[in-house]
């Protein structure tokens, strides 16, 4: 079974800073897809950015890229221009590639993310 | 907003109590899932509807019962819950079309915050 692991359970950034959330993962798969979801306060949960295992160049969206280490099991979120709007909670997701279990995301517990003024 | 509504987006029951949760999404996906939200744990996948047919149920307690009328609407009822149970209720919907690209992203509602007491 995968797992997902985020260390960090809080984090904060001064406005218009970078910072970088950590996810690692475990998996016997060779294809799978990552992602990360934001949760803001009004708790609706959209998805920020997504990786594809088998390509190597990194995902970038806006100010949001990610530190894909396939080998290294690790999807790090970096936020560049760290916006208060920027502020929630930041989930790591793992799914699997392969048919069948492919529509379940493994989620990991979430980074809570405080941006200051 | 993701295209996902949940109702009611607060609900406090006592164990002996029946209620329902709601989700409507407004996507044209055939695929929707309950997802519970409890504090400082991963999101746990409860439920799986795809084309109206239940795909999977991860050994939730039988307190809890997903109906799926059609692809657009997708319920919990609840019955007898424990204390335990209180948690942020989530709703998702995807397309489940191909499972080898993004079509299936899972769209979020904003959840029902269930206290049971």
């Amino acid at each position: 079974a995968q797992t997902v692991t985020q260390s960090q359970p809080e984090m904060s950034v001064q406005e218009a800073e970078t910072v970088t959330l950590s996810c690692t993962y475990d998996t016997s798969e060779s294809d799978y897809y990552l992602f990360w979801y934001k949760q803001p306060p009004s708790r609706q949960m959209i998805l920020v950015i997504r990786q594809e295992a088998y390509k190597q160049q990194n995902a970038t969206e806006n100010r949001f890229s990610v530190n894909f280490q396939k080998a290294a099991k690790s999807f790090s979120l970096k936020i560049s221009d760290s916006q208060l709007g920027d502020a929630a909670m930041y989930f790591c997701a793992y799914r699997s590639a392969s048919s069948g279990s492919a529509r379940q995301l493994t989620f990991g517990s979430g980074t809570q993310l405080t941006v200051l003024p | 907003e993701t295209g996902v509504t949940q109702t009611p987006r607060h609900l406090v029951m006592g164990m002996t109590n029946k209620k329902s949760l709601k989700c409507e999404q407004h996507l044209g996906h055939n695929a929707m899932y309950w997802y519970k939200q409890s504090a400082k744990k991963p999101l746990e996948l409860m439920f799986v509807y795809n084309f109206k047919e239940q795909t999977e149920n991860n050994s939730v307690p039988s307190r809890f019962s997903p109906e799926c009328p059609n692809s657009s609407h997708l319920f919990l009822h609840l019955h007898t819950l424990q204390p335990e149970d209180s948690a942020l209720y989530l709703c998702a919907s995807s397309q489940d079309w191909d499972i080898s690209g993004f079509y299936n992203e899972q769209f979020f509602g904003p959840g029902t915050r269930l206290t049971v007491l």
